[in-house]
């Protein structure tokens, strides 16, 4: 099974401030007849269901806000926020959905 | 609006068994693949199983082979998973999620139902 590791366990960013998570795959998720990564990341605020945020690696799922990015290729991926709001506070999830389905641990992101 | 409602979450003692529900509605439920994912309390999230559109592929995570089975009713929208030998390490949040295809991210999930297994 692909194993999945993130950057950091936790982070504390400034309101408006650039946030960054980093997600590792212990193979490729690359398919390379399509060129598609099949890389997934969430949101998960307390008490709720996960939000798909991006898939393929880069692209928002519909009614995301702009300041969320993914991005990154083979094993290696980012998720960027780029101006942090307060509702952005959650814990992020990286899955991969090349085969079977594995989540990283989960990156908790705060408020500075 | 999409709509994911789980149901049949309990509190079960080691070696019992539960039998979780799902009911869908706001989308066309027979062309959608469908999973379960739970969640431990504190911890991240776990793939469980998922089904495809007719309900003759199925697939498993290890820790569940044997014991769980995923199953839907496309007539009556359905989606549900039959749980037996509970284990206290199966005491998760479990949801249930849309999928596109079998190769696919959730895209949208349910509020959850708790399943404990204690005694």
């Amino acid at each position: 099974d692909i194993v999945m590791t993130q950057s950091p366990d936790s982070l504390a960013v400034s309101l408006g401030e650039r946030a960054t998570i980093n997600c590792k795959s212990s193979q490729s998720v690359l398919y390379t007849p399509n060129n598609k990564n099949y890389l997934a990341w969430y949101q998960q605020k307390p008490g709720q269901p996960p939000k798909l945020l991006i898939y393929w690696a880069s692209t928002r799922e519909s009614g995301v806000p702009d300041r969320f990015s993914g991005s990154g290729s083979g094993t290696d991926f980012t998720l960027t926020i780029s101006s942090l709001q307060a509702e952005d506070v959650a814990v992020y999830y990286c899955q991969q959905y090349w085969g079977t389905y594995t989540f990283g641990p989960g990156t908790k992101l705060e408020i500075k | 609006e999409v709509q994911l409602v789980e149901s049949g979450g309990a509190l079960v003692q080691p070696g019992g068994s539960l039998r979780l529900s799902c009911a869908a509605s706001g989308f066309s439920f027979d062309t959608y693949w469908m999973s379960w994912v739970r969640q431990a309390p504190g911890k991240g999230l776990e793939w469980v199983a998922n089904i495809n559109l007719d309900g003759s592929e199925k697939r498993y995570v290890d820790s569940v082979k044997g014991r769980f089975t995923i199953s839907r009713d496309n007539a009556k929208k359905s989606l549900y998973m039959q749980m037996n030998s509970l284990r206290a390490e199966d005491t998760a949040v479990y949801y249930c999620a849309r999928m596109d295809l079998w190769l696919s991210p959730f895209d949208y999930w349910g509020q959850g139902t708790l399943v404990t297994v204690s005694s």
